[in-house]
Protein backbone atom coordinates (compact mmCIF):
# COMPACT_ATOMS: atom_id res chain seq x y z
CA UNK A 1 0.00 0.00 0.00
CA UNK A 2 0.79 3.74 0.01
CA UNK A 3 3.14 4.79 3.01
CA UNK A 4 5.62 7.20 4.19
CA UNK A 5 8.24 6.28 6.72
CA UNK A 6 9.92 9.23 8.82
CA UNK A 7 12.91 9.38 11.40
CA UNK A 8 12.29 9.36 14.64
CA UNK A 9 12.26 12.36 17.11
CA UNK A 10 12.94 14.03 18.66
CA UNK A 11 15.70 16.20 16.64
CA UNK A 12 17.49 18.38 18.93
CA UNK A 13 20.17 20.85 17.21
CA UNK A 14 21.74 24.24 18.32
CA UNK A 15 20.56 27.56 16.49
CA UNK A 16 21.82 28.09 12.81
CA UNK A 17 22.77 24.35 12.82
CA UNK A 18 21.76 22.69 9.52
CA UNK A 19 18.38 20.51 9.42
CA UNK A 20 17.81 17.17 7.43
CA UNK A 21 14.82 15.33 8.68
CA UNK A 22 14.11 11.94 6.72
CA UNK A 23 11.17 11.27 4.66
CA UNK A 24 10.59 8.17 2.37
CA UNK A 25 7.49 6.75 0.36
CA UNK A 26 6.15 3.69 -0.60
CA UNK A 27 3.43 4.66 -3.29
CA UNK A 28 1.89 2.90 -6.79
CA UNK A 29 1.69 5.86 -9.31
CA UNK A 30 2.56 9.21 -8.98
CA UNK A 31 1.56 10.70 -5.68
CA UNK A 32 2.13 14.26 -5.19
CA UNK A 33 4.08 14.96 -1.66
CA UNK A 34 3.82 17.52 1.52
CA UNK A 35 5.47 18.70 4.31
CA UNK A 36 2.96 19.73 7.12
CA UNK A 37 4.31 21.66 10.32
CA UNK A 38 2.28 21.50 13.54
CA UNK A 39 3.53 23.98 16.50
CA UNK A 40 2.30 23.23 19.42
CA UNK A 41 -1.24 23.15 20.52
CA UNK A 42 -2.39 24.27 16.86
CA UNK A 43 -3.41 22.87 13.68
CA UNK A 44 -1.17 21.80 10.51
CA UNK A 45 0.34 24.27 8.18
CA UNK A 46 1.47 23.40 5.06
CA UNK A 47 4.87 24.12 4.87
CA UNK A 48 5.96 22.76 0.84
CA UNK A 49 4.84 20.22 -1.53
CA UNK A 50 6.04 18.88 -4.59
CA UNK A 51 3.72 17.43 -7.08
CA UNK A 52 5.91 15.41 -9.59
CA UNK A 53 9.25 13.76 -9.91
CA UNK A 54 12.41 16.54 -9.64
CA UNK A 55 10.21 19.38 -8.39
CA UNK A 56 12.21 21.12 -5.38
CA UNK A 57 8.88 22.90 -3.33
CA UNK A 58 10.26 25.75 -0.70
CA UNK A 59 9.43 28.12 1.96
CA UNK A 60 10.21 30.12 4.70
CA UNK A 61 14.02 28.52 4.20
CA UNK A 62 12.82 24.83 4.31
CA UNK A 63 12.85 23.18 1.00
CA UNK A 64 12.62 19.59 0.14
CA UNK A 65 12.93 17.34 -3.62
CA UNK A 66 10.89 15.20 -5.15
CA UNK A 67 13.09 12.05 -5.89
CA UNK A 68 11.62 9.25 -7.73
CA UNK A 69 14.57 7.34 -8.01
CA UNK A 70 15.78 7.47 -4.16
CA UNK A 71 11.59 7.58 -3.41
CA UNK A 72 12.21 10.25 -0.91
CA UNK A 73 11.40 13.92 -0.18
CA UNK A 74 13.63 14.93 2.73
CA UNK A 75 13.14 18.46 4.35
CA UNK A 76 16.36 20.92 4.82
CA UNK A 77 17.27 24.16 6.19
CA UNK A 78 19.90 25.66 5.57
CA UNK A 79 19.74 27.69 9.37
CA UNK A 80 17.09 26.61 11.91
CA UNK A 81 15.75 28.95 14.55
CA UNK A 82 14.33 28.28 18.04
CA UNK A 83 10.99 29.31 16.63
CA UNK A 84 11.19 26.28 14.05
CA UNK A 85 10.80 23.83 17.07
CA UNK A 86 7.44 21.67 16.03
CA UNK A 87 6.89 18.60 14.52
CA UNK A 88 7.14 17.74 11.06
CA UNK A 89 4.92 15.42 8.90
CA UNK A 90 5.89 14.19 5.46
CA UNK A 91 2.66 13.30 3.56
CA UNK A 92 1.82 11.66 0.18
CA UNK A 93 -1.64 12.22 -2.06
CA UNK A 94 -2.82 9.81 -3.97
CA UNK A 95 -5.84 8.78 -6.33
CA UNK A 96 -7.78 5.39 -4.87
CA UNK A 97 -10.72 5.85 -6.41
CA UNK A 98 -10.58 9.05 -4.33
CA UNK A 99 -8.39 11.38 -3.32
CA UNK A 100 -6.07 10.09 0.35
CA UNK A 101 -3.81 12.19 1.79
CA UNK A 102 -1.14 9.77 4.23
CA UNK A 103 0.87 11.08 6.85
CA UNK A 104 4.19 9.91 8.40
CA UNK A 105 4.36 9.54 11.88
CA UNK A 106 5.67 12.69 12.35
CA UNK A 107 8.90 14.02 14.20
CA UNK A 108 9.95 16.08 16.54
CA UNK A 109 12.88 19.03 15.92
CA UNK A 110 13.73 20.74 19.26
CA UNK A 111 16.12 24.13 18.45
CA UNK A 112 18.09 25.28 21.48
CA UNK A 113 18.78 28.90 21.40
CA UNK B 1 -9.18 35.42 4.32
CA UNK B 2 -7.09 32.34 4.27
CA UNK B 3 -8.26 30.54 7.38
CA UNK B 4 -10.32 27.48 8.29
CA UNK B 5 -11.94 28.56 11.66
CA UNK B 6 -13.12 26.45 14.30
CA UNK B 7 -15.06 26.41 17.34
CA UNK B 8 -14.91 25.94 20.23
CA UNK B 9 -11.10 25.23 20.42
CA UNK B 10 -11.86 23.22 23.97
CA UNK B 11 -14.54 21.18 24.59
CA UNK B 12 -15.35 18.50 27.47
CA UNK B 13 -18.14 16.23 27.31
CA UNK B 14 -19.78 14.00 29.33
CA UNK B 15 -20.48 10.50 27.77
CA UNK B 16 -24.43 10.88 28.13
CA UNK B 17 -24.32 14.55 26.34
CA UNK B 18 -25.20 16.12 22.76
CA UNK B 19 -22.41 18.20 21.08
CA UNK B 20 -21.34 19.93 17.96
CA UNK B 21 -17.84 20.93 16.91
CA UNK B 22 -18.40 23.78 14.10
CA UNK B 23 -15.67 24.56 11.03
CA UNK B 24 -16.10 27.17 8.58
CA UNK B 25 -13.88 28.74 5.47
CA UNK B 26 -14.71 31.57 3.59
CA UNK B 27 -11.70 30.77 0.46
CA UNK B 28 -14.10 29.50 -1.77
CA UNK B 29 -12.87 26.11 -1.07
CA UNK B 30 -14.62 23.09 -2.74
CA UNK B 31 -13.57 20.09 -0.32
CA UNK B 32 -13.66 19.70 3.53
CA UNK B 33 -12.16 17.63 5.89
CA UNK B 34 -12.56 16.00 9.26
CA UNK B 35 -9.48 14.25 11.18
CA UNK B 36 -8.71 13.31 14.71
CA UNK B 37 -5.19 13.33 16.01
CA UNK B 38 -4.35 11.55 19.49
CA UNK B 39 -1.67 12.48 21.63
CA UNK B 40 1.76 12.40 19.79
CA UNK B 41 0.38 10.59 16.56
CA UNK B 42 -0.35 11.67 13.05
CA UNK B 43 -4.24 12.85 11.87
CA UNK B 44 -6.50 10.30 11.00
CA UNK B 45 -9.04 10.87 8.47
CA UNK B 46 -12.53 10.27 9.30
CA UNK B 47 -14.82 12.20 6.84
CA UNK B 48 -14.71 14.15 3.39
CA UNK B 49 -17.08 16.05 1.93
CA UNK B 50 -16.80 17.04 -1.86
CA UNK B 51 -19.31 19.82 -3.28
CA UNK B 52 -21.18 19.77 0.04
CA UNK B 53 -21.65 15.94 -0.64
CA UNK B 54 -20.16 13.09 2.31
CA UNK B 55 -17.66 11.34 -0.23
CA UNK B 56 -15.58 9.28 2.17
CA UNK B 57 -16.83 8.24 5.49
CA UNK B 58 -13.88 6.21 6.93
CA UNK B 59 -15.66 3.21 9.11
CA UNK B 60 -15.97 5.96 11.99
CA UNK B 61 -18.56 5.30 14.69
CA UNK B 62 -21.77 6.25 14.08
CA UNK B 63 -21.28 8.51 17.50
CA UNK B 64 -20.20 10.81 15.11
CA UNK B 65 -22.76 12.70 12.54
CA UNK B 66 -20.87 15.01 10.09
CA UNK B 67 -22.50 17.98 8.33
CA UNK B 68 -22.24 20.26 5.58
CA UNK B 69 -25.03 22.69 5.30
CA UNK B 70 -23.43 25.03 2.79
CA UNK B 71 -20.01 25.01 1.05
CA UNK B 72 -18.72 27.36 4.28
CA UNK B 73 -19.39 24.91 7.09
CA UNK B 74 -19.02 21.81 8.27
CA UNK B 75 -19.73 20.61 11.32
CA UNK B 76 -19.67 17.77 13.03
CA UNK B 77 -22.26 16.07 16.01
CA UNK B 78 -20.91 14.54 18.73
CA UNK B 79 -23.20 11.98 20.66
CA UNK B 80 -22.49 9.14 23.64
CA UNK B 81 -19.34 9.61 23.48
CA UNK B 82 -16.33 6.92 25.08
CA UNK B 83 -13.49 8.39 26.84
CA UNK B 84 -11.55 6.75 24.26
CA UNK B 85 -12.68 9.46 21.75
CA UNK B 86 -10.89 12.20 23.49
CA UNK B 87 -8.51 13.83 20.94
CA UNK B 88 -7.95 16.95 19.14
CA UNK B 89 -10.84 16.91 16.06
CA UNK B 90 -8.93 18.88 13.06
CA UNK B 91 -11.34 20.10 9.99
CA UNK B 92 -8.83 21.28 6.68
CA UNK B 93 -10.24 22.28 3.39
CA UNK B 94 -8.95 22.46 0.10
CA UNK B 95 -9.92 23.97 -3.14
CA UNK B 96 -10.43 21.01 -5.39
CA UNK B 97 -10.28 17.22 -4.74
CA UNK B 98 -7.20 17.27 -6.57
CA UNK B 99 -4.02 15.50 -6.18
CA UNK B 100 -2.21 18.60 -6.81
CA UNK B 101 -3.59 20.65 -4.01
CA UNK B 102 -2.77 20.74 -0.05
CA UNK B 103 -5.10 21.26 2.66
CA UNK B 104 -5.56 24.77 4.91
CA UNK B 105 -6.25 23.44 8.76
CA UNK B 106 -7.99 25.29 11.63
CA UNK B 107 -6.56 25.08 15.31
CA UNK B 108 -9.00 21.83 16.14
CA UNK B 109 -10.80 21.66 19.10
CA UNK B 110 -9.67 19.88 21.91
CA UNK B 111 -12.24 17.20 23.15
CA UNK B 112 -12.05 15.57 26.38
CA UNK B 113 -15.20 13.30 27.28
CA UNK B 114 -15.44 12.37 30.28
Amino acid sequence: GNSVTQMEGPVTLSEEAFLTINCTYTATGYPSLFWYVQYPGEGLQLLLKATKADDKGSNKGFEATYRKETTSFHLEKGSVQVSDSAVYFCALKYDDGFQKLVFGTGTRLLVSP
Amino acid sequence: DTEVTQTPKHLVMGMTNKKSLKCEQHMGHRAMYWYKQKAKKPPELMFVYSYEKLSINESVPSRFSPECPNSSLLNLHLHALQPEDSALYLCASSQEEEQIYGYTFGSGTRLTVV
